[in-house]
């Protein structure tokens, strides 16, 4: 069975001060991990893709990278606006789970001004 | 802009009474998704759709079936809704290309009393 884990389950930071989420997973054969982020009463909004050990991907002060059994989330010199609920999801090679995701249960970060 | 919608964004709903959650995508998208999420078991799988007519069941299927007769609507329906089916419903799409790249709504949020 496909399971994530995401932590710390909560993060406040300062205005400016630099961290990490992290993701990790087991899968039966990574096809992709990806990061949403989600607002208060909206739906995910998709972020990043990631398909092989060693990848990395950059949005404005998010970088995202990969290993063999984990993914962090960095978040460099974040502003109050960065503050929301962060996803990590898994998706399977093959079978029926290549279609769907699974989905850790979120860190929910605040950045305080 | 590309979207998701869904025909409600609160709903109301008695024990017992027929409940149908519909979702219009714009994208063209092959696949479409139903969720469920909880505060502390994050997002569920309930049923997913590849094609039209054609539907999968996710991790939490009972209870709730779908319908899609054309490529840009899936219905989520709860023959017999139940205080235990109380919850944020998402729905999301994608494409057949990048399944895992998936596009959400806004969420209902329903009731059950």
């Amino acid at each position: 069975e496909d399971q994530v884990t995401q932590s710390p389950e909560a993060l406040r930071l300062q205005e400016g001060e630099s961290s990490s989420l992290n993701c990790s997973y087991t899968v039966s054969g990574l096809r992709g991990l990806f990061w949403y982020r989600q607002d208060p009463g909206k739906g995910p909004e998709f972020l990043f893709t990631l398909y092989s050990a060693g990848e990395e991907k950059e949005k404005e002060r998010l970088k995202a990278t990969l290993t063999k059994k984990e993914s962090f989330l960095h978040i460099t010199a974040p502003k109050p606006e960065d503050s929301a609920t962060y996803l990590c999801a898994v998706q399977a090679r093959s079978g029926a789970g290549s279609y769907q995701l699974t989905f850790g249960k979120g860190t929910k970060l605040s950045v305080i001004p | 802009d590309v979207k998701v919608t869904q025909s409600s964004r609160y709903l109301v709903k008695r024990t017992g009474e027929k409940v149908f959650l519909e979702c219009v995508q714009d994208m063209d998208h092959e696949n479409m998704f139903w969720y469920r999420q909880d505060p502390g078991l994050g997002l569920r799988l309930i049923y997913f759709s590849y094609d039209v007519k054609m539907k999968e069941k996710g991790d939490i299927p009972e209870g709730y079936s779908v319908s899609r007769e054309k490529k840009e609507r899936f219905s989520l329906i709860l023959e017999s809704a139940s205080t235990n089916q109380t919850s944020m419903y998402l729905c999301a799409s994608s494409s057949k290309s990048r399944p895992g790249s998936q596009f959400f709504g806004p969420g209902t949020r329903l009731t059950v009393l």
